[in-house]
C-alpha cells in the first residue's frame, strides 16, 4: 500500500518522559510535514521538511524536535512531556503540488 | 489570529439532498483554497481544491466556490450520501505549502 503511516498510534506517558512518534511515507515525495490537532479540533502545521532540510518552523516549544534521516522518514522527539502536550499528532507528505497526503495520526496522552 | 474560519460547527441534511459547507478567510494572499474530510481516527483526506484565481472548480458531486471579495468559498455536494457523513475541513495556503486549517464541520447524512 502507498501511504503516509505513523507508529504508535495511541501513545500514553507521564508526565516528564521523552518520546517519539515515527512517519514514513512511499510516496516519493519530497515534503514532509508534522501537523497538531488541538482538544479544540484545530489542526495547525508544526514543522515542514523538504529533502530532509527544515523549511517550515512554526512558533513549537524547543522541547519539539523533528529529525528527517531521509526523506521518507520524518519522526517528531518530545522532551519532557507536558500535560498540554496531549493531542492528536498527524505526519503528511506531498508532492510538489497544493494537495498533502495524511497519515492516520497519533493520540498522544500525557497523565 | 484565525485566518480561516468555519463558523457551522455541524450541519445535518437529509441523504439526496445538497450539503453546503462554507468558510470565511482573512487572508487575501492566500494562493489555493482545499477541502478535507476526515473520518474518526483517520488522517484528513483531499478532496478537491481551487485556485485563487478561479471562482469555481468542480468534481463529481463535490463542487467548490470561491467568492474572492467576500473572502468565502463554500463546498457543495450533490446529492449527498450517507458516506458523506464526516468532519469537513477547509484549508488555505500561501507560498511554502503552509496549509491553515478551519475548525471544521460536522456533516451528517440522514437516510
Amino acid at each position: 500500500d502507498t501511504a503516509v503511516s505513523q507508529t504508535p498510534k495511541y501513545l500514553v506517558t507521564q508526565m516528564g518522559n521523552d518520546k517519539s512518534i515515527k512517519c514514513e511515507q512511499n510516496l516519493g515525495h519530497d515534503t514532509m510535514y508534522w501537523y497538531k490537532q488541538d482538544s479544540k479540533k484545530f489542526l495547525k502545521i508544526m514543522f515542514s521538511y523538504n529533502n530532509k532540510e527544515l523549511i517550515i518552523n512554526e512558533t513549537v516549544p524547543n522541547r519539539f524536535s523533528p529529525k528527517s534521516p531521509d526523506k521518507a522518514h520524518l519522526n517528531l522527539h518530545i522532551n519532557s512531556l507536558e500535560l498540554g502536550d496531549s493531542a492528536v499528532y498527524f505526519c503528511a507528505s506531498s508532492p510538489p503540488s497544493v494537495e498533502q497526503f495524511f497519515g492516520p495520526g497519533t493520540r498522544l496522552t500525557v497523565l | 489570529d484565525q485566518q480561516v474560519k468555519q463558523n457551522s460547527p455541524s450541519l445535518s441534511v437529509q441523504e439526496g439532498r445538497i450539503s453546503i459547507l462554507n468558510c470565511d478567510y482573512t487572508n487575501s494572499m492566500f494562493d489555493y483554497f482545499l477541502w478535507y474530510k476526515k473520518y474518526p481516527a483517520e488522517g484528513p483526506t483531499f478532496l478537491i481544491s481551487i485556485s485563487s484565481i478561479k471562482d469555481k472548480n468542480e468534481d463529481g458531486r463535490f463542487t467548490v466556490f470561491l467568492n474572492k471579495s467576500a473572502k468565502h468559498l463554500s463546498l457543495h455536494i450533490v446529492p449527498s450520501q450517507p458516506g458523506d457523513s464526516a468532519v469537513y475541513f477547509c484549508a488555505a495556503i500561501q507560498g511554502a505549502q503552509k496549509l491553515v486549517f478551519g475548525q471544521g464541520t460536522r456533516l451528517t447524512i440522514n437516510p
